[in-house]
């Protein structure tokens, strides 16, 4: 059983340019979790997502980002006109649907995107 | 809300020494708790996980946790260092209710000394 896939590992952009970063979750898994690692820093939650569904977009700066879970397909991490700022580790996380109201599932963490903003 | 504070951002031990690693939590309502280890380039692996059963958690590599409620507290523990263990281990809470999202501490970077 594959784990989270995400892809790519690693990725450079200059300045003004897209930055699309896909995770694959396990299979099975149907929510879907963002997160932002800065350097020397723990982990920030960005977004939960089911299939075609934002559940919660909290931790999502209000502009130039955005994501997406469709009903095919990996789900995307948007980054338009990125800056330095921008620069970190994203990682994905997928999860089964919760068993009941209030219930945890444990969250799989992909190997992660590092981004480098020239 | 909820909140983790990681005291030590960075922890060495000896080798075969006891491991421990601190970790306070926040929360309005009852946790879930969870220990992950990050090591370098990689994603974080789930050591072990707190869900309102018993108190004392055994996880994966021989680390175990203890829920305090009366001290917010959810240290890790291991009993014998060693080598492989060098990582950052990173202590996350999840509330129960409709909020699924893990807060996370900062950090503590165990440095394994031979």
């Amino acid at each position: 059983n594959a784990g989270v896939m995400q892809n790519p590992r690693h990725l450079v952009r200059r300045r003004g340019q897209e930055a699309r970063l896909r995770c694959s979750p396990m299979k099975g898994h149907s929510h879907v979790y963002w997160y932002r690692q800065l350097p020397e820093e723990g982990l920030k939650f960005m977004v939960y997502l089911q299939k075609e569904n934002i559940i919660d977009e909290s931790g999502m700066p209000k502009e130039r980002f955005s994501a997406e879970f469709p009903k095919e397909g990996p789900s995307i991490l948007r980054i338009q006109q990125v800056v330095r700022g921008d620069s970190a580790a994203y990682f994905c996380a997928s999860s089964p649907r919760p068993s009941g109201r209030g219930s945890q599932e444990t969250q799989y963490f992909g190997p992660g995107t590092r981004l480098l903003v020239l | 809300a909820q909140s983790v504070t990681q005291l030590g951002s960075h922890v060495s031990v000896s080798e075969g020494a006891l491991v421990l690693l601190r970790c306070n939590y926040s929360s309005s309502v009852p946790p879930y708790l969870f220990w992950y280890v990050q090591y370098p380039n990689q994603g974080l692996q789930l050591l072990l996980k707190y869900t309102s059963a018993a108190t004392l958690v055994k996880g994966i590599n021989g680390f175990e946790a203890e829920f305090k409620k009366s001290e917010t507290s959810f240290h890790l523990t291991k009993p014998s260092a060693h080598m492989s263990d060098a990582a950052e281990y990173f202590c996350a809470v999840s509330s129960s209710g409709s909020a699924r999202q893990l807060t996370f501490g900062s950090g503590t970077q165990l440095t394994v000394l031979p």
